[in-house]
């Protein structure tokens, strides 16, 4: 149990295009879903946390109109990369827990984002 | 503020033990938990405490002392698959998790 997908597993898109990258919970309702960057031997750096049907909550520093967050549903939740630049390239990571608080959060595979 | 301490790298030899130690200081405490991350792949779950004391699972355990702000993960019988990131990282009362910067281990022949 407790599977998290996440796609495209690689995506290169030209510089100025937006991308779409879908997580989804594929055996559990995920009330809350977690979205992060990670670098180059770098560690996760949470960006926004998405509730269902609420607005997300996005970290200090990550800019609410360029990452638009949606979680429309229990088992989905979007993360679109708006004009998308160079320095956005990065390894984004979903993951999803089933409440809130205690529960263990599980990771999606991560999308690895080029921007040309 | 938050900081989660870890050693950057490791190097042990396939069939020994090895301990990665975490240390933290954050704002709020729901748990810590650690993660296996292979290069180029999303973290995997490994273990959780919220109490004091160790956990075992199979090949693998973890310590915590809330009162001196300490973890260990403890592999045993280390196989070179064990070759991966440790992430320490910390449930704040948020749900929130702060990660450490991650362990990097090697395991030679």
């Amino acid at each position: 149990g407790a599977v998290v997908s996440q796609h495209p597993s690689w995506v290169i898109c030209k510089s100025g295009t937006s991308v779409k990258i879908e997580c989804r919970s594929l055996d559990f309702q995920a009330t809350t879903m977690f979205w992060y960057r990670q670098f180059p031997k770098q560690s996760l750096m949470l960006m926004a946390t998405s509730n269902e049907g609420s607005k997300a909550t996005y970290e200090q520093g990550v800019e609410k109109d360029k990452f638009l967050i949606n979680h429309a549903s229990l088992t989905l939740s979007t993360l679109t990369v708006t004009s998308a630049h160079p320095e956005d390239s990065s390894f984004y990571i979903c993951s999803a827990m089933a409440g809130t608080g205690q529960e263990t959060q599980y990771f999606g595979p991560g999308t690895r984002l080029l921007v040309l | 503020g938050q900081n989660i301490d870890q050693p950057t790298e490791m190097t042990a030899t396939e069939g020994a033990i090895v301990q990665i130690n975490c240390t933290y200081q954050t704002s709020g405490f729901n748990g810590l938990f650690w993660y296996q991350q292979h290069a180029g792949e999303a973290p995997t779950f490994l273990s959780y405490n919220v109490l004091d004391g160790l956990e075992e699972k199979g090949r693998f355990s973890s310590f915590l002392s809330r009162s001196k702000g300490y973890s260990y993960l403890l592999l045993k019988e280390l196989q070179m698959k064990d070759s991966a990131s440790y992430l320490c990282a910390v449930n704040s009362n948020t749900g929130k998790l702060i990660f450490g910067q991650g362990t990097t281990l090697q395991v030679k022949p």
